[in-house]
């Protein structure tokens, strides 16, 4: 079955530090990746999409994330936070080649900036 | 604004009463969607429609669950005797289909529901 596992619930980092949230999937094919945040109390804003081609993709915001097909895993980077960027992440998988195209979701990691 | 919108954004009900919550999609969208999310979960997809068609329901969606999407615009998602545990953020989202494959779902704001 299709699943996605983002394995910290909570990150704390300072900010103008780097930071990196990790996601893996499970997925018979290559599918299409997400990655979305939410802020408090907001609807979910995508940051970046892999469909198919170059493996590291640049999103909104300074985020990007790279697509390792080998681990399964789609982890989100950015070289320095800033205190705007405290909110909730998900990462998410949708079939690549079905017309059912549903979005499964992480459990999402809270991302806590300290000054 | 074009973006996704839905009402109202709170809730508050008694258990076993009725509620009825309303998404507007992007207009040129021919595909809207429904999702659940309870506290510290992401969202859990509930159905989907492609113009007025519902395509798919989650096993999620019991029979006191009901959606439409009559003229393949807007969607209206129906919860009859509302039961405590229905409680959640209830997000739509829309996206446009040219064929198969997954394409960008935009959300809304989400209706929070509070069932007492």
């Amino acid at each position: 079955a299709q699943s996605v596992t983002q394995p910290d619930i909570h990150i704390t980092v300072s900010e103008g530090a780097s930071l990196e949230l990790r996601c893996n999937y499970s997925y018979g094919a290559t599918p299409y990746l997400f990655w979305y945040v939410q802020s408090p109390g907001q609807g979910l804003q995508l940051l970046l999409k892999y469909f198919s081609g170059d493996t590291l993709v640049q999103g909104i915001k300074g985020f990007e994330a790279e697509f390792k097909r080998s681990q399964s895993s789609f982890n989100l980077r950015k070289p320095s936070v800033h205190w705007s960027d405290a909110a909730e992440y998900f990462c998410a998988v949708g079939p690549s080649m079905n017309r059912d195209d549903k979005i499964i979701f992480g459990k999402g990691t809270r991302l806590h900036i300290l000054p | 604004d074009t973006g996704v919108s839905q009402n109202p954004r709170h809730k508050i009900t008694k258990r076993g009463q009725n509620v009825t919550f309303r998404c507007d999609p992007i207009s040129e969208h021919n595909r809207l969607y429904w999702y659940r999310q309870t506290l510290g979960q992401g969202p859990e997809f509930l159905t989907y429609f492609q113009n007025e068609a519902q395509l798919e329901k989650s096993r999620l969606l019991s029979d006191r669950f009901s959606a439409e999407r009559p003229k393949g615009s807007f969607s209206t998602l129906e919860i009859q005797r509302t039961e405590q545990g229905d409680s959640a953020m209830y997000l739509c989202a829309s996206s446009l289909a040219r064929g198969q494959g997954s394409y960008e779902q935009y959300f809304g704001p989400g209706t929070r529901l509070t069932v007492t």
